[in-house]
């Protein structure tokens, strides 16, 4: 396996349009996280999946913004009525999802990211 | 809610310096602590991850430290290289789900 790939890698669009990203997470791994990092900052949490079922979404997940993972393998992000405001590096990560006493042990790994220009 | 902060923003060493990056977290009960790196432009690494039971962790020329008590972790790279410069990331789960960040270190190694 090589890793969680995103794709694209970059994405050019102007302001009101659709875009969707796609992540392939590491294949064994249960657990599947979208972050969005602005330049100069740390990424943010977006949202969560847990097999197909998301779990967890933050207040950052406008109505504007959803996503799935239909099979529990990989997912996709999709924005509709984009806005320059949106433009950023949208990262998606994966883990095993341990709990209990294993939870110290979850590692989330990280894609390459899509970069979303807003024209 | 948990806020991560890292300090210095930006750090600027000749090459082989050893140094040091910090970063601070508000609330103690966490189970562990990661340090990723960053390249511009990239995903994210991840170097270290130190469990909550643990003081420290080291791979190579890298070494990082937990204080859970006192909310901070430090990481250590000694004998920096050119090739180390990068942004540097520390996290801590907010719950059993999302991970908090800090802003980064953008350090410079010049050679």
């Amino acid at each position: 396996d090589t890793g969680v790939s995103q794709d694209p890698r970059h994405k050019i669009t102007k302001r009101g349009q659709n875009v969707t990203f796609r992540c392939d997470p590491i294949s064994e791994h249960n657990r599947l996280y979208w972050y969005r990092q602005t330049l100069g900052q740390g990424p943010e949490f977006l949202t969560y999946f847990q097999n197909e079922a998301q779990l967890e979404k933050s207040r950052l997940l406008s109505d504007r913004f959803s996503a799935e993972r239909p099979k529990g393998s990989f997912s996709t992000l999709e924005i509709q009525r984009t806005e320059q405001g949106d433009s950023a590096m949208y990262l998606c990560a994966s883990s095993l999802g341990e709990t209990g006493p294993l939870r110290a042990k979850n590692i989330q790994y990280f894609g390459a990211g899509t970069r979303l220009s807003v024209l | 809610k948990q806020e991560v902060t890292q300090i210095p923003a930006a750090l600027s060493v000749p090459e082989g310096e050893n140094l040091v990056l910090n970063c601070s977290f508000t609330d103690s009960a966490i189970y562990n602590l990661q340090w990723f790196r960053q390249d511009p432009g990239k995903g994210l690494t991840s170097l270290l991850l130190i469990q909550s039971s643990q003081r420290e962790q080291t791979s190579g020329r890298l070494n990082a430290s937990l204080d859970k008590s006192s909310g901070r972790s430090t990481l250590y790279i000694a004998a920096s290289q050119p090739g180390d410069s990068a942004t540097y990331l520390c996290a801590v789960p907010n719950n059993n789900n999302d991970m908090r960040f800090g802003a980064g270190t953008r350090l410079t190694v010049k050679p």
